[in-house]
C-alpha cells in the first residue's frame, strides 16, 4: 500500500497569514492527490485533485501543487472559516490511502 | 443539489452483523463510482470498498482489513449503495461515509462494542 506522510500534524497561524501543508508519498502518485478539508462534526469536503485543480466552489486562496512524491496545500491569506483539519489522499493506486491529518488553528 | 444520506448505524456487538445504505440523488448515480471510507474516533481516514458501475462490470475492490467480512453493492434503480458488514470487530468503530470522491455524505457511526 501507499503510505501518505502528512505535516505538520498541528499547526496554529494568523489571520491573513499563508500557510503551508505537505503530503509525502512512499513512491510515485503521478499527481493522484487530494486535498479535503473537515471542520468539527462535518464531513471531509474537496478541495484540490489532481495535486493541482481547485474543486468547484472552492476559493483561490486555496492551491495545490507538487509531483512525483511531494506535495502540498497552500491557504493564502487565511481567514477564520480556514480553520479546520485537512487531510491529503492518494488515488493512483488502490488502497486509496490517506494521510494523518493536519490540524489549523488561529494563533 | 447533491446529496448523499447515510442510515443503518448504530450500536453491535463484535461478531455481529450490520448494514449500511447510502441513498443519493443530484448526480447521474448509474455512472459513478461509489467509495465507502470509514474515520475512527482517532480522526483517522480509511478507504475501505469500491464500486464500479456497470459498465465496468460494477466490479469490486476491498482495503485487506475488510476483505471477506465486509460486501459492498448497488441498485442503480434506487441510486443507492450499500456495505454490508459481518464478523465485526471493535476495530470497525468508526463513522462510515459514502463518497463519490468528490462528494461525501453526512457520515453513520457505526459502534462495535459488547
Amino acid at each position: 500500500d501507499i503510505q501518505m506522510t502528512q505535516s505538520p500534524a498541528s499547526l496554529s497561524a494568523s489571520l491573513g497569514e499563508t500557510v503551508t501543508i505537505e503530503c509525502r508519498a512512499s513512491e510515485d502518485i503521478y499527481n493522484g492527490l487530494a486535498w479535503y478539508q473537515q471542520k468539527p462534526g462535518k464531513s471531509p469536503q474537496l478541495l484540490i485533485y489532481n495535486a493541482n485543480s481547485l474543486h468547484t466552489g472552492v476559493p483561490s486562496r486555496f492551491s495545490g501543487s507538487g509531483s512525483g512524491t511531494q506535495y502540498s496545500l497552500k491557504i493564502n491569506s487565511l481567514q477564520s472559516e480556514d480553520v479546520a483539519s485537512y487531510f491529503c489522499q492518494q488515488y493512483y493506486d488502490y488502497p486509496w490511502t490517506f494521510g494523518g491529518g493536519t490540524k489549523l488553528e488561529l494563533k | 443539489e447533491v446529496q448523499l444520506v447515510e442510515t443503518g448505524g448504530g450500536l453491535v456487538q463484535p461478531g455481529k452483523s450490520l448494514k449500511l445504505t447510502c441513498a443519493t440523488s443530484g448526480f447521474t448515480f448509474s455512472t459513478a463510482w461509489m467509495h465507502w471510507v470509514r474515520q475512527s474516533p482517532e480522526k483517522r481516514l480509511e478507504w475501505i470498498a469500491r464500486i464500479k458501475d456497470k459498465s465496468n462490470n460494477y466490479a469490486t475492490d476491498y482495503v485487506e482489513s475488510v476483505k471477506g467480512r465486509f460486501t459492498i453493492s448497488r441498485d442503480d434503480s434506487k441510486s443507492s449503495v450499500y456495505l454490508q458488514m459481518n464478523s465485526l470487530k471493535e476495530e470497525d468503530t468508526a463513522t462510515y461515509y459514502c463518497t463519490t470522491s468528490a462528494y461525501w455524505g453526512q457520515g453513520t457511526l457505526v459502534t462495535v462494542s459488547s
